[in-house]
């Protein structure tokens, strides 16, 4: 069955980086998109990016454009969302969320991962 | 960017009644791409409707979605206790992708 299990939970101070990774099981890592959403304590949901684990593509929102970093390594299945410059409103839930389509993009999501509370505070 | 308002922010209902959650878009969405997805307490959220009006895997027919252009509907014809949760619409028919900020069901 398809899993997604992301790494623990997170304190970091302003202005530091944090790097969130999302193990990928029970299918072809390579053959779907891997995007990144968040969500702020109380809040909605908030795209970030994708990866594309075969080709290493990405495609990053513009509100993160400069600041977010998106890597995989294949080997162990694994997607990576890295954030810097962290502020206080960084303060969120992050998922992984596995694209719906096979070897292209539908920018549906079908399977998440647990989430990983980020925390960013002095 | 488009910009989706779902209403109401909260509905409260009884198990068994009929709820009708309502997404509408800052701008005609392409190719009706909005879907549906449903998320409990501490859990992600799953995907429930695509395209405005196809359900995804395993999703039971009591969940419903319609509309097209900018306005758009999601109907739970019979409340479940498990369907109390928050919903929230997506579109990506236009980059970036954005997301409503939720229709919380609750048990009345």
């Amino acid at each position: 069955q398809v899993q997604l299990v992301q790494s623990g939970a997170e304190v970091k101070k302003p202005g530091a980086s944090v790097k969130v990774s999302c193990k990928a099981s029970g299918y072809t890592f390579t053959g779907y998109y891997m995007h990144w959403v968040r969500q702020a304590p109380g809040q909605g949901l908030e795209w970030m990016g994708w990866i594309n684990p075969n080709s290493g593509g990405t495609n990053y929102a513009q509100k993160f454009q400069g600041r977010v970093t998106m890597t995989r390594d294949t080997s162990i299945s694994t997607a990576y969302m890295e954030l810097s410059r962290l502020r206080s409103d960084d303060t969120a839930v992050y998922y992984c969320a596995r694209d719906r389509r096979q070897y292209s993009i539908s920018w549906l999501f079908d399977y998440w991962g647990q989430g990983t509370l980020v925390t960013v505070s002095s | 960017e488009i910009v989706l308002t779902q209403s109401p922010g909260t509905l409260s209902l009884s198990p068994g009644e009929r709820a009708t959650l309502s997404c509408r878009a800052s701008q005609s969405v392409s190719s009706n791409y909005l879907a549906w997805y449903q998320q409990k307490p501490g859990q992600a959220p799953r995907l429930l409707i695509y395209g405005a009006s196809s359900r995804a895997t395993g999703i039971p027919d009591r969940f419903s979605g319609s509309g097209s252009g900018t306005d758009f509907t999601l109907t739970i014809s019979r409340l479940e206790p498990g369907d109390f949760a928050v919903y929230y619409c997506q579109q990506y028919g236009c980059s970036p992708l954005t997301f409503g900020g939720g229709t919380k069901v609750e048990i009345k």
